[in-house]
């Protein structure tokens, strides 16, 4: 367990669903982060959010639309998706997003799959 | 932009073996490098950090050495067991900010 939980693990959905990934931090970190794992493709970033606000969108498409309520939640609300969009998304976080030292840890990971 | 590069893709052994995974980074300009483990369908687990004035780091089994001029990392596994089969990944941790830039990975079979 690394301290940063992911629910649900697994997602089917539809083009046209509406649903929401999230993830929880019990590690006191002040940043967090939306990765997105497909097959045979590097991790990708998505989106970091510092002390709940965002300070990178990686040119992700507005059909994945990113909340931070406070620094220990984050959520990722999906409308519209595409076949293409099917596949691991990594929540991750971090003690701050500048510095030297700050290794990410990451949460087990949503396998979504749009049909 | 950075690219980071990991070579074998995928590597099979038998249990017991030493073994070395290789990670290359086109641009120098590093805060850190970190290798990852990911077992299939699950997250990742962080394994070593190097920070950029480092040149190697242990744990345990696990060795990983960088060279930050030639762009070039390396995790070293001695006496390899049937649980390090795993994807190993490794990632650049960008000067200018939070981006941490991944590998495609280097897939681990330990065969007992």
């Amino acid at each position: 367990e690394t301290g940063v939980t992911q629910t649900p693990r697994h997602l089917v959905m539809g083009m046209t669903n509406k649903k929401s990934l999230k993830c929880e931090q019990h590690l006191g970190h002040n940043a967090m982060y939306w990765y997105k794992q497909s097959a045979k493709k590097p991790l990708e970033l998505m989106f970091v959010y510092s002390l709940e606000e965002r300070v990178e969108n990686n040119s992700v498409p507005s059909r994945f639309s990113p909340e931070c309520p406070n620094s220990s939640h984050l959520f990722l609300h999906l409308h519209t998706l595409q076949p293409e969009d099917s596949a691991l998304y990594l929540c991750a976080s971090s003690p701050g997003t500048s510095g030297f030292y700050y290794e990410q840890y990451f949460g087990p990971g949503t396998r979504l799959t749009v049909t | 932009k950075q690219e980071v590069t990991q070579i074998p893709a995928a590597l099979s052994v038998p249990e017991g073996e030493n073994l070395v995974l290789n990670c290359s980074f086109t641009d120098s300009a590093i805060y850190n490098l970190q290798w990852f483990r990911q077992d299939p369908g699950k997250g990742l687990t962080s394994l070593l950090l190097i920070q950029s004035s480092q040149r190697e780091q242990t744990s345990g089994r696990l060795n990983a050495s960088l060279d930050k001029s030639s762009g070039r990392s390396t995790l070293y596994i001695a006496a390899s067991q049937p649980g390090d089969s795993a994807t190993y990944l490794c990632a650049v941790r960008e000067a200018s900010g939070s981006r941490l830039t991944f590998g495609e990975g280097t897939q681990l079979t330990v065969n007992p």
